[in-house]
């Protein structure tokens, strides 16, 4: 099945950049996902990429996607300490109503 | 905005009993889903469930798992006998058809689940 990885832990000073980064294995995903996920909150969807588009840039995130590499990243410009939260990417299986398989999720620290 | 709604949003049940977790996904959706996230664990697939029946179910959804949707509204997961390891939090998502997708699969805010 999809294996979907993510590096555990960033720590980042506020007004920096974050880079968090995604592995998978299928690649016949058309939409990949990240998801926000506060302390005690549910999953709240971020953002999309439409898996034909190598960049999408929505306000302070930019979506990178290298489909040769099977790899995901989501750059969070200007990071703020309300940034400071569990992302996690999350990848559809194939098939109609295809699960969708989350990473471990990146554990974010913004820091003053 | 549409939102999937969570009842209760947590539930503190002894070992051995049954507990129903209850979903209300969006009305327009036709995909439903529930997942669990042990705490501090990844977020794990359980069923998915289209056109009145399951669509999907992962090692983790045996028999003592099932889902009902008895009113055209409501989702549910059963749990019929919890143990110990049922403890997590239980997210139902639902979304919509393929083109909808890029609105992504939108989920509730969750059902913390403690077995004592």
């Amino acid at each position: 099945g999809e294996d979907v990885e993510q590096s555990l832990f960033l720590s980042v000073r506020e007004g920096d950049s974050s880079v968090i980064n995604c592995t998978y294995t299928d690649s016949s995903s058309t939409y990949l996902y990240w998801y926000k996920q506060e302390p005690g909150a549910g999953l709240q969807l971020l953002t999309y990429i439409f898996s034909n588009m190598d960049m999408k840039q929505d306000q302070r995130l930019t979506v990178l996607l290298n489909k040769k590499d099977k790899h995901l990243s989501l750059r969070i410009a200007d990071t703020q300490t309300g940034d400071s939260a569990i992302y996690f990417c999350a990848v559809p299986n194939t098939g109609t109503a295809s699960k969708l398989t989350f990473g471990t999720g990146t554990r974010l620290q913004v820091t003053l | 905005e549409p939102e999937v709604t969570q009842t209760p949003s947590h539930q503190v049940t002894q070992m051995g009993q049954e507990v129903i977790l209850r979903c209300v996904p969006i009305s327009n959706h036709l995909y439903f889903y529930w997942y669990r996230q042990i705490l501090g664990q990844k977020v794990e697939f359980l069923v998915s469930f289209y056109n009145n029946e399951i669509s999907e179910k992962s090692e983790i959804f045996d028999d003592q798992f099932s889902v009902e949707r008895p009113d055209g509204s409501n989702f549910t997961l059963k749990i019929r006998s919890t143990k110990l390891e049922d403890s997590a939090m239980y997210f139902c998502a639902s979304s919509g058809d393929i083109r909808q997708r890029m609105e992504g699969y939108t989920f509730g805010s969750g059902t913390r689940l403690t077995v004592v």
